[in-house]
């Protein structure tokens, strides 16, 4: 059975700086990209990053481009994502989801989320 | 960037009623790679259709998806109590792999 575990979320000031982690389970974690979406409270579903099965290849979001780094411990089947300069806009619930395959696939799995809140 | 845009806002529609829900890119889809989720409150979305019109496992036959190039359908035939819910479309063909507005399909 597939599992995916988010943690690493809180409470932080502007400016501030978090790393989220996704601990994947039931599957063959270094043959699938991997991905975060966000959702702000009340809010819709937005995509943020995706990450290769190898972690060779990363894309971001506009809005956390040069902010957010998202990177992959094959080794251990965990996801990461760091997230730094945070904002207020930035408050929201991070889900990591498993693609289907490759980092232009869709997401089969996800997890149930860990919520960033950043507020002074 | 390609932005979705998802009609209407709200469907408001009774158990057993057909739903239709639309997607519209700002522009073309390669390779129709586009995908469905629902999302019901307080719980993590769940993958529908792909590539416009392929179903997912586990997935009912009453969702069908259809579409090409910038339009794109969800079809509910038949509605069920536990498929009202928020629906959002997303592309995957090139980054930013951007999702819709969603559509809220409640009960009337």
């Amino acid at each position: 059975e597939v599992q995916l575990l988010e943690s690493g979320g809180g409470l932080v000031q502007p400016g501030g700086s978090l790393r989220l982690s996704c601990a994947a389970s039931g599957f063959t974690f270094s043959n699938y990209a991997m991905s975060w979406v966000r959702q702000a409270p009340g809010k819709g579903l937005e995509w943020v990053s995706v990450i290769s099965g190898s972690g060779g290849t990363t894309y971001y979001a506009d809005s956390v481009k040069g902010r957010f780094t998202i990177s992959r411990d094959n080794s251990k089947n965990t996801l990461y994502l760091q997230v730094n300069s945070l904002r207020a806009e930035d408050t929201a619930l991070y889900y990591c989801a498993k693609a289907l395959r490759t980092t232009g696939t869709p997401y089969d799995y996800w997890g149930q989320g860990t919520l960033v809140t950043v507020s002074s | 960037e390609i932005v979705l845009t998802q009609s209407p806002g709200t469907l408001s529609l009774s158990p057993g009623e057909r739903a239709t829900l639309s997607c519209r890119a700002s522009q073309s889809v390669s390779s129709s790679y586009l995908a469905w989720y629902q999302q019901k409150p307080g719980q993590a979305p769940r993958l529908l259709i792909y590539g416009a019109s392929s179903r997912a496992t586990g997935i009912p036959d009453r969702f069908s998806g259809s579409g090409s190039g910038t339009d794109f359908t969800l079809t509910i035939s038949r509605l069920e109590p536990e498929d009202f819910a928020v629906y959002y479309c997303q592309h995957y063909g090139s980054s930013p792999f951007t999702f819709g507005p969603g559509t809220k399909v409640d009960i009337k």
